[in-house]
């Protein structure tokens, strides 16, 4: 199986800052990534496919980088609405979740 | 505009089971493979099941296989989970989730449903 790992868990940040998380696979599942984000008591969004497609629809100050292993979400000026949990998710072989970053307000 | 709205969650008894249904709208349902998806309270993520648009392949994470019968009525644009031999650990909001790749499958998920809560406790 596949494990996916993210990192920080929690992400403390001010509005109009420069936000990265990373999400680190077990084994290599070229560029076969998702990022959502999910808000309390909401269903997740996807933000990101195949590591850098940004969603119809989603701000462009959301991108995503990487391949292979290492992968990264980056939220450029975050946004009072941009304060959310933040799952990677592969889908290489069957699917597996990151277990979450929450982006907190600092 | 793409809509899915789960339905069937409630509290049952370990060991206990329970249907929930997916109505899907806004899009040609029987063309895309779809999902469950599930969330333990104050918890991640975790992929429960898969079925493609005519139901020919099916999977399931490891935690429900051999319990979860996954299933679709494309006539009815609806997405079934059949849970059986409830334990304690799947309790969870469930939701679906379509993969927007229609018959080649992109792998990933567009658009989730709202959730269903499923409570299992004595």
């Amino acid at each position: 199986d596949i494990q996916m790992t993210q990192s920080p868990s929690t992400l403390s940040a001010s509005v109009g800052d420069r936000v990265t998380i990373t999400c680190r696979a077990s084994q290599s599942i070229s560029s076969w990534l998702a990022w959502y984000q999910q808000k309390p008591g909401k269903a997740p969004k996807l933000l990101i496919y195949k590591a850098s497609s940004l969603e119809s629809g989603v701000p462009s100050r959301f991108s995503g980088s990487g391949s292979g292993t290492e992968f990264t979400l980056t939220i450029n000026s975050l946004q009072p609405d941009d304060f959310a949990t933040y799952y990677c998710q592969q889908y290489s072989s069957y699917w597996t979740f990151g277990q979450g970053t929450k982006v907190e307000i600092k | 505009e793409v809509q899915l709205v789960e339905s069937g969650g409630g509290l049952v008894q370990p060991g206990g089971s329970l249907r929930l249904s997916c109505t899907a709208s806004g899009f040609t349902f029987s063309t895309d493979s779809m999902n469950w998806v599930r969330q333990a309270p104050g918890k991640g993520l975790e992929w429960v099941s898969y079925i493609t648009s005519s139901s020919s392949t099916i999977y399931y994470a490891d935690s429900v296989k051999g319990r979860f019968t996954i299933s679709r009525d494309n006539a009815k644009n609806s997405l079934y989970l059949q849970m059986n031999s409830l334990r304690d650990e799947d309790t969870a909001v469930y939701y679906c989730a379509r993969d927007p790749g229609g018959n080649s499958g992109a792998y990933y998920f567009d658009y989730w449903g709202q959730g269903t809560l499923v409570t299992v406790s004595s």
